[in-house]
């Protein structure tokens, strides 16, 4: 089962745009990470944000993780056509097994010249 | 190339066919897991070995599916009796900490007919 939605589900922008998407999720977290997965590709691992963090930066990325809601945002600045892609956020819980990842429903991110 | 490696990368069969993946992680990560995604849905878990230990299944996964991992290295997935809903993208991942981040292979997508 997925742990939570992600949102928009679809989203175009044009190139130099930025673009933010949001991921909320259920049940209490060690970390958050996200992932971006070209079209019949395998996923890349982009960032991962632990429970204790509430922000975190690489390159064009920043990951807000607001635990006591649930919720994290991932913002790309200045986009690229090269950033086209689904995205999705992934959860490590607190409990069961710390070596799952469970995925949200993913955002797909159009970027146009 | 010594990231995670799926063949075949698309496999076509008629329904009530066994089918079987291979799996190649990341030599060094002694975490290997199987996800499946449907189009338009994030990855799924299927399972999780460490080592060749398999310590988890998910309930999606019916008896008609299983894994191995023999000696710790490569992994198969077999489908016995091949279901049209069966049909789906095949993701294999692996990685060295628990909880740390999944390294992908580009997935086998099976299509049953």
């Amino acid at each position: 089962s997925q742990q939570g939605e992600e949102d928009p589900q679809a989203l175009s922008i044009q190139e130099g745009e930025n673009a933010t998407m949001n991921c909320s999720y259920k049940t209490s977290i060690n970390n958050l990470q996200w992932y971006r997965q070209n079209s019949g590709r395998g996923l890349v691992h982009l960032i991962l944000i632990r429970s204790n963090e509430r922000e975190k930066h690489s390159g064009r990325l920043r990951v807000t993780l607001d635990t006591s809601k649930k919720s994290s945002s991932l913002l790309i600045t200045a986009s690229r056509a090269a950033d086209t892609a689904s995205y999705f956020c992934a959860t490590v819980n607190v409990t069961g097994t710390a070596s799952k990842l469970t995925f949200g429903t993913g955002t797909r991110l159009q970027v146009t010249l | 190339d010594t990231g995670v490696s799926q063949n075949p990368r698309h496999k076509i069969t008629k329904r009530g066919q066994n089918v079987t993946f291979r799996c190649d992680p990341i030599s060094e990560h002694n975490r290997l897991y199987w996800y499946r995604q449907t189009l338009g849905q994030g990855p799924e878990f299927l399972t999780y070995f460490q080592n060749e230990a398999q310590l988890e299944k998910s309930r999606l996964l019916s008896d008609r599916f299983s894994a191995e991992r023999p000696k710790g290295s490569f992994s198969t997935l077999e489908i016995q009796r091949t279901e049209q809903g069966d049909s789906a993208m095949y993701l294999c991942a692996s990685s060295s900490l628990a909880g740390g981040k999944l390294f992908f292979g580009s997935g086998t997508q099976l299509s049953v007919l």
